[in-house]
């Protein structure tokens, strides 16, 4: 079935350093990808998504692109701040959405 | 636009007592609502899928007569727990997909936080 691989965590990072979590997928036919960001004690939140083959996602200095030929979404940005730190999830969907196993991102002053 | 809330924030109830947790998609309409189950530090465990107007599709391993699901209408699902034991202790997440939006995004609920003494 469908299913996400996602870089295990935890990642911790000083301000302003470059982010890249990684997140690969396995899927028949042609998923939709996103990127969610969970704060402590809180929901899901959408971060950035694609629905189709070399879309690039973006949001809040984040971005992702939808790479078929390497079946990756991986997510990156610039420069990191404080206010930064959250569990992140990839996920694909078809129907049911499956996530990966999160992130979870530390960033330091 | 397409915001779901969830009803109570927080519970904590007594052993063997129900539960009723509400899921509302307050400015769309979501022929289709998930329920999700997350333990700490781990990601989201898909519990049942429910469709307006007919019976819930529950994931292999959940016990049906002990999570009851209802979606009645288009903007409200609910999940009981019944009987509820200290080990049904968890993060429980709602989401509602919109159904003139095609790319399968679904929308997320805040979470309830129930807590079986």
């Amino acid at each position: 079935g469908d299913s996400v691989t996602q870089m295990e965590g935890p990642v911790t990072l000083s301000e302003e350093a470059f982010l890249t979590i990684n997140c690969t997928y396995t899927a028949t036919g042609y998923p939709s990808l996103f990127w969610y960001v969970q704060y402590p004690g809180e929901g899901l939140q959408l971060l950035l998504k694609a629905t189709k083959a070399d879309d690039k996602g973006s949001n809040k200095g984040f971005e992702a692109t939808y790479r078929k030929e390497t079946t990756s979404f991986h997510l990156e940005k610039g420069s990191v701040q404080v206010s930064d730190s959250a569990v992140y999830f990839c996920a694909l969907s078809q129907d049911d959405m499956r996530f990966g196993a999160g992130t979870r991102l530390t960033v330091k002053p | 636009g397409a915001v779901v809330s969830q009803h109570p924030s927080r519970v904590i109830c007594k052993s063997g007592t129900s539960v009723k947790i509400e899921c509302r998609s307050l400015d769309f309409q979501a022929t289709t609502m998930f329920w999700y189950r997350q333990f700490p530090k781990q990601s989201l465990m898909l519990m049942a899928t429910s469709n307006e107007g007919s019976k819930a599709t529950y994931e292999q391993g959940v016990e049906k007569d002990k999570f009851l699901i209802n979606h009645a209408s288009l903007t409200l699902s609910t999940l009981t727990v019944t009987s509820a034991h200290p080990e049904d202790s968890s993060f429980y997440i709602c989401s509602a997909r919109d159904v003139y939006v095609s790319s399968y995004e679904q929308y997320f609920g805040p979470g309830t936080r129930l807590t079986v003494t």
